[in-house]
């Protein structure tokens, strides 16, 4: 596969529930991010990790757990979420945290909090 | 804070008119600005890009031109094609305090007709 990958595509959940969004991305990539996008709001990053390492963190609920094990792979951990979490959730990467890259997007996972 | 600001949508057209997607921006310092595109069930890719003043960004028959002045980077193309029917984002990032900042407007839809 080439691009940014991202599993599920949907999801469904109760708020006791647990559950993770796996991201992967084949670009040789140093940077990767996690975007949440809601209806008629702007996209809102979330996480980004620069060589594995986590460099921004903006505000995010702790209900929301990020995991960068190696440069080509993200997972979002998910538990005890609430209805306004229900959202797209789209992965990014780039080639460096920076400025001028271009960040590569996901086709994101669809998720439902009930 | 920083933010960018789009028209809102949808904007509806006919193929082959002239379209326009205003976007206008708040940030301290030299942003670089973005756009990008999200066609249905897909993620957003990068449309074009200006890192500098009055850099023109182009691609597809698409153009944005880095305004400082007016603090603006509207979208242009001459003739728009059904093809063109999709989500389009303006983003600047720019480096602050050791770090970057990604700001995302809300996305304009635009719907073209045959």
């Amino acid at each position: 596969e080439t691009g940014v990958t991202q599993t599920p595509r949907h999801l469904v959940m109760g708020m006791t529930n647990k559950k993770s969004l796996k991201c992967e991305q084949h670009l040789g990539h140093n940077a990767m991010y996690w975007y949440k996008q809601s209806a008629k709001k702007p996209l809102e990053l979330m996480f980004v990790y620069s060589l594995e390492e986590r460099v921004e963190n903006n505000s995010v609920p702790s209900r929301f757990s990020p995991e960068c094990p190696n440069s080509s792979h993200l997972f979002l951990h998910l538990h005890t979420l609430q209805p306004e979490d229900s959202a797209l959730y789209l992965c990014a990467s780039s080639q460096d945290f920076g400025t001028a890259s271009t960040q590569y997007f996901g086709p994101g996972t669809r998720l439902t909090v009930l | 804070g920083d933010s960018v600001t789009q028209m809102e949508g949808p904007v509806t057209l006919s193929e082959e008119a002239f379209l326009t997607i205003n976007c206008t921006y708040t940030a301290t310092g030299y942003p670089s600005l973005f756009w990008y595109v999200q066609y249905p069930g897909e993620g957003l890719q990068l449309l074009l890009k200006a890192t500098k003043a009055d850099d023109k960004g182009s691609n597809k028959g698409f153009e944005a031109t880095y305004r400082k002045e007016t603090t603006s980077f509207h979208l242009e193309k001459g003739s728009v094609q059904v093809s063109d029917s999709a989500v389009y984002f303006c983003a600047l990032t720019r480096a602050t305090s050791g770090t970057y900042k990604y700001i995302f407007g809300t996305g304009t839809r635009l719907k073209v007709l045959a």
